[in-house]
């Protein structure tokens, strides 16, 4: 079956770190473009980072550039994201998505996971 | 700048259709979109692709009643036969120069 679960949310003071995991299973996330998204409470979603999937190429949003860091480790068939630095307006449901071969929409999404920036 | 805009809310009665809109912004009209359908407490779950032309590629599993189609810069998904767990928050999402969804629309069944 093919799925992503992320992990690894919680609550984190500003100026902390921390590493949030999406694991794939039913396909293998390397020959993927893999990407982060988020929504805040009770608004919409807002596009946060790419891994694309020849090499190690990455771009990111204006908004998390310099702070965040998406890996991947291939032998785990798992995504990361590292967040430096959070702030308080990165409070959000984080949510990994599959990008469809060659296409742009993404056609798996994960259940999310709550971090809460908070001091 | 690519922008796509949606109503906020829509409402329909049970077992009737409804044609939810996003509008792609100037000079962008030939981009294809992606509607997702968000249940309340939900990840997003993907749809279908809607091309400039109307044709569509639906995702695995969504039914028959969903489909889309397209008239200049606006794109749409049209569902038939509301059912009560249609009701959701749907996103229109592009590509191309950077990854953008649209601001949600929040379908309430009647």
């Amino acid at each position: 079956q093919v799925q992503l679960v992320e992990s690894g949310g919680g609550v984190v003071q500003p100026g902390n770190s921390l590493r949030l995991s999406c694991a794939a299973s039913g396909f293998t996330l390397s020959t993927y473009s893999m990407h982060w998204v988020r929504q805040p409470p009770g608004k919409g979603l807002e596009w946060v980072a790419i891994m694309w999937h020849s090499g190690n190429n990455r771009f990111y949003a204006d908004s998390v550039k310099g702070r965040f860091t998406v890996s991947r480790d291939n032998s785990e068939n798992t995504l990361y994201l590292q967040m430096n630095s959070p702030r308080l307006d990165d409070t959000a449901v984080y949510y990994c998505a599959r990008e469809m071969t060659g296409e742009g929409p993404f056609d798996i999404w994960g259940q999310g996971t709550m971090v809460a920036v908070s001091s | 700048q690519l922008v796509l805009t949606q109503s906020p809310s829509a409402s329909a009665s049970l077992g009737a259709s409804v044609k939810l809109t996003c509008t792609l912004s100037s000079g962008h009209s030939n981009h294809a979109i992606a509607w997702h359908q968000q249940r309340p407490a939900k990840g997003p779950r993907y749809l279908i692709k809607v091309n400039s032309d109307g044709s569509h590629v639906k995702g695995d599993g969504i039914p028959d009643r969903f489909s889309g189609s397209s008239s200049g810069a606006e794109r749409y998904l049209i569902i038939s036969s509301l059912q009560s767990d249609d009701e959701a928050d749907y996103y229109c999402q592009t590509w191309g120069t950077g990854w953008v969804f649209g601001g949600g629309t929040k379908l309430t069944v009647l």
